[in-house]
């Protein structure tokens, strides 16, 4: 069974830090993995897609490795500002899961404080 | 183009009661799927349907049931509702089986009293 691990669990950073989020997974055989955000109360908003046989994905000041043979992705955030503050999710589409059927890690807490 | 859009974004019901919640996908995707999101167990799937038909299908129970109309629009129905049924519950929509990007809704908030 696909568990996903993020790590740290919450981040509290001053404005203007680069910062790195893990996520972690235990089963290589997937599509993709995509990362989410999460503001409180709200829906997921896509921040990147990684197909499995990238290795990086950029878009403005966020970049998204993929390391499938260890099971790892880390998501950087350049010049962190309090607009970053929200949960970070990541999830992988597994290749058992025969279709788009995710499964997410429990989410880094993101704090970017003025 | 128009997101993903959830109806209704909230509801009360009481123990026993069953409720039907709305998804449109983004135009043109025939790919939508439900997931519950709770403090608890955090974003758990619940099923995916492409097509009006049923593709995969979470770990929950019989209570849970959903479909799929012909214009792509889903609907998923919780039948003699819990307390433990209190959720968000989120649709995405892709344009593609596998290897395409999710896009989600904003949600529909589920409270059981």
């Amino acid at each position: 069974k696909q568990e996903v691990t993020q790590i740290p669990a919450a981040l509290s950073v001053p404005e203007g830090e680069n910062l790195v989020l893990n996520c972690s997974f235990t089963d290589s055989a997937i599509y993709n993995l995509q990362w989410f955000r999460q503001d409180p109360g709200k829906g997921l908003t896509s921040l990147l897609l990684i197909q499995s046989s990238q290795r990086e994905q950029t878009s403005g000041r966020l970049n998204a490795s993929l390391d499938k043979s260890s099971g790892r992705s880390t998501l950087y955030i350049a010049a962190s500002q309090p607009g970053d503050s929200a949960t970070y999710l990541c999830a992988v589409n597994e290749v058992t899961g025969g279709g788009n059927k995710l499964t997410f890690g429990t989410g880094t807490q993101l704090k970017v404080e003025l | 183009k128009a997101g993903v859009t959830q109806t209704p974004r909230y509801l009360i019901k009481t123990r026993g009661q069953q409720v039907t919640l709305s998804c449109s996908p983004i135009s043109g995707h025939r790919s939508v799927s439900w997931y519950q999101q709770t403090p608890g167990q955090g974003l758990q799937f619940l099923f995916e349907y492409f097509s009006e038909t049923q593709r995969n299908k979470g770990n929950f129970p019989g209570r849970f049931s959903g479909r799929q109309f012909s214009n792509s629009r889903s609907e998923m129905n919780v039948s003699t509702l819990e307390l433990g049924d209190s959720a968000l519950y989120l649709c995405a929509s892709s344009s593609q089986l596998n290897t395409g990007e999710l896009f989600f809704g904003e949600g529909s908030r589920l409270t059981v009293l």
